[in-house]
């Protein structure tokens, strides 16, 4: 049972355009989501996270759209730079526990995005 | 600093060995993961500690020991794997409360 679903194994942009990367869950006790990118032969990397309680979370060129509603959060990159290659998680928690036990991530299974120059 | 280092970087064992992986953070996160992750597929959360205790075990097989001496270190203690073992071994760390965990680059798992 997959809760945290990116249905775009790729995705490929043009540097300087808009990248938006999806990302569906269907746990509705996830309260915390958090994207995270991965270059080769490195570890995952944080980019940036969303809160239940919000909607929208802007870090310079990266923004993540949270639609409680759908179980759907996207995160747009504006503009797409070439360095932006990698593979995109993203990840969900929620539930009790986590100041006591640490938090458990759940992950998607990543999107691949490539910015051509 | 949000550096979280893995040692050794590659490890090919075969089915008989004893091995261990190692992972250490100085940041003071109270809170200690390891994760595997196969070849395309999303990390899977294995094992966490919380104050040098084991909080959380995902019914991970008991040929993987893990081992948490102090709160600056974790370690993931292998014995007897399988050929289907073979994958990537994160490690990361968070303070306790907070979802953002700090990931190394991992270990890369081979066994014969």
């Amino acid at each position: 049972d997959q809760q945290v679903k990116q249905n775009s194994p790729s995705l490929s942009v043009q540097e300087g355009r808009i990248s938006i990367l999806n990302c569906d869950y269907t746990n509705s006790m996830f309260d915390y989501f958090l994207w995270y990118k991965k270059y080769p032969a490195e570890g995952p990397t944080f980019l940036i996270s969303i809160s239940s309680i919000k909607d929208k979370n802007e870090d310079g060129r990266f923004t993540v759209f949270l639609n409680k509603s759908a179980k759907h959060l996207s995160l747009h990159i504006v503009p797409s730079q070439p360095g932006d290659s990698a593979v995109y998680f993203c990840a969900a928690s929620g539930g009790a526990g986590r100041e006591t036990s640490g938090s458990r991530l759940t992950f998607g299974e990543g999107t691949q995005l490539t910015v051509n120059p | 600093d949000t550096e979280v280092t893995q040692t050794p970087k590659h490890l090919v064992m075969g089915m008989t060995n004893k091995k261990s992986l190692k992972c250490e953070q100085h940041m003071g996160h109270r809170a200690m993961y390891w994760y595997k992750q196969k070849a395309k597929k999303p990390p899977e959360l294995m094992f966490v500690y919380s104050y040098e205790k084991l909080s959380i075990n995902e019914s991970v097989p008991s040929r993987f020991s893990p081992e948490c001496p102090n709160s600056s270190l974790l370690n993931l203690h292998l014995h007897a794997l399988q050929p289907e073992d073979s994958a990537l071994y994160l490690c990361a760390s968070s303070p306790l409360g907070i979802d953002i965990q700090y990931f190394g680059a991992g270990t890369r798992l081979s066994v014969l």
